[in-house]
Formats: C-alpha cells, sequence, structure tokens
C-alpha cells in the first residue's frame, strides 16, 4: 500500500465549477499534513498547511480528518491558472523525521 | 530574498559519468533536503542535511550516490557510474528549522 494515496485523475472541470481531491495516508504517526501545486515541469509550491479543524484560503478549503487518515482540498470558483497538479503531502514528525512524503499527485485541467 | 537555487538546472550525462548537482539553500535556512521526481511518479525523499552533518539518509540508494552540505558553499548531490534509470528530476528544498519546505527550480538529469 503506499504510504499517501490519490486518484490521479485527471479532472476536467469548465470555469468557475467547484471540485474537490481526496487522499489518504497509511501512517498514523503522521503529524504535519500540506497540499502542494506543481505546475508542468516546474517545482512543488506550498498551497495551504491543513489543520484538524479544517482551513480556508480564498477560494481553497482543505480538511484534515485524523480517525480516517483523510485529506481534502475543495477548490471552488475554477480558475484556468488552477490548472496543474496537486500533491497530498504527509510529514512525519518534526526533527530528524522531518521529511516530506508525497503523494503522486492529482491533475488538474480547467477549461473554458 | 533570493529562493532556493540549483544548477545546473539540465545535466546530460553519458552512463558511466558522474553528476553533480548543486543546491544553494535560501539565506538563513541551515537544513536541506532532496527529492528525486521519477517521470510520471511523485517526489520520493532521498536525504536530509544540515551543515556538514547528514541527519537522515534512509531515502538514498545504497551505492554511487553521495550527498553533502559543507560550512561553506552549497550542498551537492553526487552520482557516481550513472545509469539510465538515474533520469529523473533532482529537487533541493530548503527551511529555517525541520518546518515548512521551499523548494528549488530543479536539475532534470538525462542520461544517455
Amino acid at each position: 500500500r503506499k504510504e499517501v494515496e490519490q486518484d490521479p485523475g485527471p479532472f476536467n472541470v469548465p470555469e468557475g465549477a467547484t471540485v474537490a481531491f481526496n487522499c489518504t495516508y497509511s501512517n498514523s504517526a503522521s503529524q504535519s499534513f500540506f497540499w502542494y501545486r506543481q505546475d508542468c515541469r516546474k517545482e512543488p509550491k506550498l498551497l495551504m498547511s491543513v489543520y484538524s479543524s479544517g482551513n480556508e484560503d480564498g477560494r481553497f478549503t482543505a480538511q484534515l480528518n485524523r480517525a480516517s487518515q483523510y485529506i481534502s482540498l475543495l477548490i471552488r470558483d475554477s480558475k484556468l491558472s488552477d490548472s496543474a497538479t496537486y500533491l497530498c503531502v504527509v510529514r512525519e514528525g518534526t526533527g530528524t523525521a522531518s521529511k516530506l512524503t508525497f503523494g503522486t499527485g492529482t491533475r488538474l485541467q480547467v477549461t473554458l | 530574498n533570493a529562493g532556493v537555487m540549483q544548477n545546473p538546472r539540465h545535466l546530460v550525462r553519458r552512463r558511466g559519468q558522474e553528476a553533480r548537482l548543486r543546491c544553494s539553500p535560501m539565506k538563513g535556512h541551515s537544513h536541506v533536503y532532496w527529492y528525486r521526481q521519477l517521470p510520471e511518479e511523485g517526489l520520493k525523499f532521498m536525504v536530509y542535511l544540515q551543515k556538514e552533518n547528514i541527519i537522515d539518509e534512509s531515502g538514498m540508494p545504497k551505492e554511487r550516490f553521495s550527498a553533502e552540505f559543507p560550512k561553506e558553499g552549497p550542498s551537492i548531490l553526487r552520482i557516481q557510474q550513472v545509469v539510465r534509470g538515474d533520469s529523473a528530476a533532482y529537487f533541493c528544498a530548503s527551511s529555517p528549522s525541520a518546518d515548512t519546505q521551499y523548494f528549488g527550480p530543479g536539475t532534470r538529469l538525462t542520461v544517455l
């Protein structure tokens, strides 16, 4: 079983649509959770951290369910510029356990 | 404040040659991480270094790969006797502590 699993997509949605991505992780000891965005042939960029209480940043909302080991990202009012691959990322701990574990990503294509 | 810098951006090597990839972390960051992204796959952790110390090398192949982060100068990821399977994008990330990691633009290695 992969440590972090995501639906690879692609998700093809029209501009203005709402789209949701899901992610599950296998290590119950994981402590920190993130969504990164990666454009084609570019480096990953932090989109947002994910907290148990849920958090929102503009059109983006992230949720974490520790009991189910499940993370989600909701994008409202999709823009063409949202087209990218969205990476679910988990970190086990801090200090020497601070490496990031990446999912393979979910590709989003927003169209006119 | 310049971001994480990596060079070269593109590197072509023939089988059996050596590849040296350099990473200059953001100013003030003493933690460096190397990740590898094979075509159509997610990023995989390789090694985590602080100045002059390897903290976690659990993701490094046992042979041909080495990394260093000297007191002065950039971090170096060295691959000896490259093979075609080493062709990938190699990303470096830095952080001021074991916290949010900021990624460089990557080095795309092609082994002929």
